[in-house]
């Protein structure tokens, strides 16, 4: 059954530095969104790209955060200056559109684990 | 505004127990989707069920049941005869049509004791 990958499964960062999460969504799916839970909390909205552009995208999502599709199957997650409260696991899910413009159930993959010391 | 409510923080039950795990929606939408996902202890989010608002069947799989009512604006998950592994944490979320994005409740921890 297709699943939606990402790597690394965990990362450890000093305060400040960039990290780039990576995901490979399933290959049929169009849209794709980053989701994030802070340990112990609810699982929040970051981003949904389609068509090679943001289609949405929530407050957390500031200037510090980047989406991008860089080739036919990858899809990353920038984060470019890493701050303590960044320290999250961070989620990747697709999904394929449906007639009439809406989207199907979103997939998720595993999950990256981001501590930021 | 929309938002997802999951009172229940924590159920314990013992094995074969039914148990059902609660979620109150609120949309301003006419056409929205529910969903249940499962996060096991390993950590991942597993799809279990989703719902459309014009749909309001209730939906059995195997021993899992899922009860939709729009009149009280919830998408109650009942678990028959639960079992060890059923223990996780379940998300129930809604979607607008209006949005690309899944609004999660806070989860419900169920803990089934052998």
């Amino acid at each position: 059954e297709p699943e939606v990958t990402q790597t690394p499964s965990h990362q450890v960062t000093q305060m400040g530095q960039e990290v780039i999460l990576r995901c490979v969504p399933i290959s049929n799916h169009l849209y794709f969104y980053w989701y994030r839970q802070i340990l112990g909390q609810k699982v929040e909205f970051l981003v949904s790209f389609y068509n090679n552009e943001i289609s949405e995208k929530s407050e957390i999502f500031d200037d510090q955060f980047s989406v991008e599709r860089p080739d036919g199957s990858n899809f990353t997650l920038k984060i470019r200056s890493t701050k303590l409260e960044d320290s999250a696991m961070y989620f990747c899910a697709s999904s394929e559109p449906l007639a009439g413009g809406t989207q199907e159930t979103q997939y998720f993959g595993p999950g990256t684990r981001l501590l930021v010391l | 505004a929309q938002k997802v409510t999951q009172a229940q923080t924590e159920i314990s039950v013992v094995e074969k127990e039914d148990v059902t795990l609660d979620c109150v929606y609120e949309t301003r939408d006419t056409t929205y989707y529910l969903f249940w996902y499962k996060q096991p202890p390993s950590g991942e989010l597993v799809f279990l069920i989703r719902r459309n608002s014009f749909d309001e069947q209730n939906e059995i799989s195997g021993r899992y049941s899922w009860n939709f009512q729009k009149s009280t604006s919830s998408f109650n998950f009942t678990i028959t005869a639960s079992q060890v592994v059923d223990s996780a944490v379940y998300f129930c979320a809604l979607k607008a049509d209006s949005s690309y994005k899944l609004i999660f409740g806070s989860g419900t921890r169920l803990l089934v004791r052998p």
